[in-house]
């Protein structure tokens, strides 16, 4: 069974920082992995999607990289601002016997301060 | 468009009451997922459809749980008889495949407190 774990559970850091999120998962058999922000009492918003043939994706001031091999994934935000306090959450999907059901990591809440 | 549609957005009810969730995908979407996430259990998948047919409902808790798609643009998430422990916020989610796209948008969410 595949389990999606992310390290820290939450984070303070000034604003301007840049930081790094991270997402381990146990089954290296993915078929892409997705990160997404929630904000407080809303839903889910999808950042970025990596294919399991790719190594990163980028959007904006945000960096997503895979390493399959070694079951991880790391969230890049540059310079982060207020705007950035959310939840961030990675998703796996598995390449066989998942369908297009996502396995959820427990999160990582940031929160940037002024 | 308005994205995906949850209502109500907060119900409370009392224990053996029997809840709906009611959920509208984004027009042309072709799969639509159940979640419900608390703070012991994170984010879970309950059920998802496709093309309205349920496709994989291992993620249900019980029988008291049951999701009906009876068209493309509609779908249910009831819980009879309704239990303190079933209290969560109860997410749908809808994607395309037919445009090549994978990513899933997320309703804004019901949120569920049994009494």
């Amino acid at each position: 069974k595949q389990e999606v774990t992310q390290i820290p559970a939450a984070l303070s850091v000034p604003e301007g920082e840049n930081l790094v999120l991270n997402c381990s998962f146990t089954d290296s058999a993915i078929y892409n992995l997705q990160w997404f922000r929630q904000d407080p009492g809303k839903g889910l918003t999808s950042l970025l999607l990596i294919q399991s043939s790719q190594r990163e994706q980028t959007s904006g001031r945000l960096n997503a990289s895979l390493d399959k091999s070694s079951g991880r994934s790391t969230l890049y935000i540059a310079a982060s601002q207020p705007g950035d306090s959310a939840t961030y959450l990675c998703a796996v999907r598995m390449v066989t016997g998942g369908g297009n059901k996502l396995t959820f990591g427990t999160g990582t809440q940031l929160k940037v301060e002024l | 468009d308005a994205g995906v549609i949850q209502s109500p957005r907060h119900e409370v009810t009392e224990m053996g009451q029997e809840v709906t969730l009611r959920c509208k995908p984004i027009s042309g979407h072709d799969y639509l997922f159940w979640y419900r996430q608390t703070m012991m259990r994170g984010l879970e998948l309950l059920i998802y459809f496709n093309n309205n047919v349920p496709i994989d409902d291992s993620g249900m808790p019980e029988d008291r749980f049951s999701a009906k798609m009876p068209n493309a643009s509609f779908s249910t998430l009831k819980i009879q008889p309704s239990e303190p422990r079933d209290s969560a916020v109860y997410f749908c989610a809808s994607s395309s495949h037919r445009t090549g796209g994978e990513t899933q948008y997320f309703g804004p969410g019901t949120r569920l407190l049994v009494l």
